[in-house]
């Protein structure tokens, strides 16, 4: 149950578009639809912005979206905007019915 | 509105026992499983236990099996955590979340500290 890999931080600035690797093995993000991304402000629990992929909660914005290739999970937020600053985590169902996530990826809009 | 309270966080020994619970309310408890996540200070999410809707099924990570125990009483919508032989390293917000594989909802967290 090793965490998936996700970088400790990425910035952008307003308008850009920033996007978040999630990288796990075939026994998890590589053979699984089921990858989920979070988000976290401090203090705060976390909100579920993506499922199985690249589908978004009702509600979530569309500058929200994923995908995936082999066994790396990415979150794309075009249109940045200083709301968007916060925590994200990747998430995956893996083989021996468990979940685990990524480490986190601290977002910083300059 | 879905509404999800863990209780009984608080300080504890090493070596001890601890029983932290989630009152659910606002959709059908007893629908949905059901799951354990857990953040220590300043560190990331961490994946504790998740349990089927009729509490038949139930996982654990590695790093808890054997010490905790998850359960579920449907006709008080209540989810629970049985922490035993806790360690240091336990010490963190224990999050209630509801979801099968995508974890839908969250509760604000019960903080449980383990130390002497």
């Amino acid at each position: 149950q090793s965490a998936l890999t996700q970088p400790a931080s990425v910035s952008g600035s307003p308008g850009q578009s920033i996007t978040i690797s999630c990288t796990g093995t075939s026994s998890d993000v590589g053979t699984y639809n089921l990858v989920s991304w979070y988000q976290q402000y401090p203090g705060k629990a976390p909100k579920l912005m993506i499922y199985e992929v690249s589908k978004r909660p009702s509600g979530v914005s569309n500058r929200f979206s994923g995908s995936k290739s082999g066994n790396t999970a990415s979150l794309t937020i075009s249109g940045l905007q200083a709301e968007d600053e916060a925590d994200y985590y990747c998430c995956s169902y893996a083989y021996n019915s468990t979940l685990v996530f990524g480490g986190g990826t601290k977002l910083t809009v300059l | 509105e879905v509404q999800l309270v863990e209780s009984g966080g608080g300080l504890v020994q090493p070596g001890g026992s601890l029983r932290l619970s989630c009152a659910a309310s606002g959709f059908t408890f007893s629908s949905y499983w059901m799951h354990w996540v857990r953040q220590a200070p300043g560190k990331g999410l961490v994946w504790v236990s998740r349990i089927n809707s009729d509490g038949r099924s139930t996982n654990y990570a590695d790093s808890v099996k054997g010490r905790f125990t998850i359960s579920r009483d449907n006709a008080k919508n209540t989810l629970n955590l049985q922490m035993n032989s806790l360690r240091a390293e336990d010490t963190a917000v224990y999050y209630c979340v509801s979801g099968h594989v995508v974890l839908d909802y969250w509760g604000q967290g019960t903080l449980v500290t383990v130390s002497s």
